[in-house]
């Protein structure tokens, strides 16, 4: 059972772009979301986070925007780069349980100049 | 280098023979991971130890066994090789409980032939 739904499976936005890719969780007691940033041969890489006690997070070019309510959160990514070009993960996990985090299952982005 | 790291970076091997990756971090995290990445780039948790302790273990085949000598490296070894062990295995540290996101390796790519 897929805990975390992620969705596109790929993206291509042009340079300059906004990308963006969401997220979808069951479990309401989820209450760490973070976002990981994978170039190919590399491992993945912490990029943004959020707690489910904001809506927003901003960090640079990244956004997470958070709806408890939908159980639902996104990554925003302003001014698309070629260099963003990576596979996006997102993941939930419950703090103090081991803190397993549970994937979702990865977008493809592609940014074109 | 603060890091987690894993070696070998690639290992080729027959069916039927029995390996082992080794995952250490100076980072000072008391809990470790191994995740296993398809070649649809889906992550997978294996195992969690926490402090040397065994926390989580997913439906892995008894083939698969970690050790944690000590809380600062866990190895992966596998017996008796089989063709769908082919993946990248990623080990992960991170600190329990803070809701801190993982550091990962550079990742394992382990190919049977």
């Amino acid at each position: 059972q897929q805990q975390v739904k992620q969705s596109p499976q790929s993206l291509i936005v042009q340079k300059g772009g906004i990308s963006i890719i969401n997220c979808a969780y069951e479990n309401t007691a989820f209450d760490y979301f973070p976002w990981y940033q994978q170039f190919p041969g590399k491992g993945p890489a912490l990029l943004i986070a959020i707690r489910p006690d904001v809506s927003e997070k901003k960090e640079g070019r990244f956004t997470i925007s958070f709806n408890k309510s939908a159980k639902q959160f996104s990554l925003h990514i302003m001014d698309s780069q070629p260099g963003d070009s990576a596979t996006y993960f997102c993941a939930a996990s419950k703090m103090n349980t081991g803190n397993q985090f549970y994937f979702g299952t990865g977008t493809s982005l592609t940014v074109i100049p | 280098d603060t890091a987690v790291s894993q070696t070998p970076k690639y290992l080729v091997t027959q069916m039927g023979n029995d390996k082992s990756i080794k995952c250490e971090q100076n980072l000072g995290h008391d809990t470790m991971y191994w995740y296993k990445q398809d070649s649809k780039k889906f992550l997978k948790i294996m195992f969690s130890y926490n402090n040397k302790e065994l926390i989580i273990n997913e439906t892995v085949p008894n083939r698969f066994s970690p050790k944690s000598p000590d809380k600062a490296h866990l190895n992966l070894h596998i017996n008796s090789l089989e063709l769908g062990d082919s993946a990248v295995y990623f080990c992960a540290s991170s600190q329990n409980g803070l809701g801190v996101g993982y550091t990962f390796g550079s990742g394992t790519r382990l190919t049977v032939v």
